[in-house]
């Protein structure tokens, strides 16, 4: 399987600013996603990260509060912008390897704490 | 829509003891079904997978068998170790209609293994 890393690992930030989580693929990969998991939560799909495109966005998440972007088929960003504390949650990346129709491998995540 | 019903943890075992998570799902085509674990303070590590009806997925004396005439994707492990303690996910892929890709999961559940 890929080896997915991301960063940052973990962050605190404060209310109103953004930031920006990173997430690298060792392989080429033919589809990417980005999960969000609040506290003590299951995990729920934000996005899929779209190679050149633009991403297709869950009931519930719009591209102004979370922008992705995914410039190959190694990399994606996603943003979170002005930070609420609703917005404490780990943020998983996730991707389908060209082995595999429909295997999902996830990155370690990034653990977000706003202030 | 597609759904993954999970029973509600948490699930205190004593080493050595028998598990079972039992897991159902709904949906509407031919999914892919998956067992996936997460660690304290770690992402999510695929555990187990079963692509079609009766198929058994199995790794790390962890098994489960898809059920297409009782929609379930039970997990089972004959003798629990404390390093088991983790939460377990059930999850299904979306391989309908609009094959997205996604991942629907279940709501977790948590297992303690006291020694």
């Amino acid at each position: 399987s890929a080896v997915i890393s991301q960063k940052p690992s973990r962050d605190i930030c404060q209310r109103g600013t953004s930031l920006t989580i990173q997430c690298q693929v060792d392989s080429q990969v033919t589809m990417m996603f980005w999960y969000r998991q609040q506290p003590g939560q299951s995990l729920t799909l934000i996005a899929t990260a779209n190679q050149g495109s633009e991403a297709t966005y869950e009931s519930g998440f719009v591209i102004d509060k979370f922008p992705i972007s995914r410039p190959n088929l190694t990399f994606s960003t996603l943003t979170v912008s002005n930070m609420s504390p609703e917005d404490s949650s780990i943020y998983l990346c996730s991707v389908v390897g060209r082995s595999s129709t429909d295997t999902q491998y996830f990155g370690p995540g990034t653990r977000l704490t706003v202030l | 829509g597609d759904s993954v019903t999970q029973m509600e943890g948490p699930v205190t075992l004593s080493e050595e003891a028998f598990l079972t998570i039992n897991c159902t799902y709904t949906a509407t085509g031919y999914p892919s079904l998956f067992w996936y674990v997460q660690y304290p303070g770690e992402g999510l590590q695929l555990l187990l997978k079963a692509t079609k009806a009766d198929d058994k997925g199995s790794n790390k004396g962890f098994e489960a068998t898809y059920r297409k005439e009782t929609t379930s994707f039970h997990l089972e492990k004959g003798s629990v170790q404390v390093s088991d303690s983790a939460v377990y996910f059930c999850a299904l892929s979306d391989r309908g209609s609009s094959n997205t890709g996604k991942l629907i999961f279940g709501q977790g559940t948590t297992l303690q293994v006291k020694p």
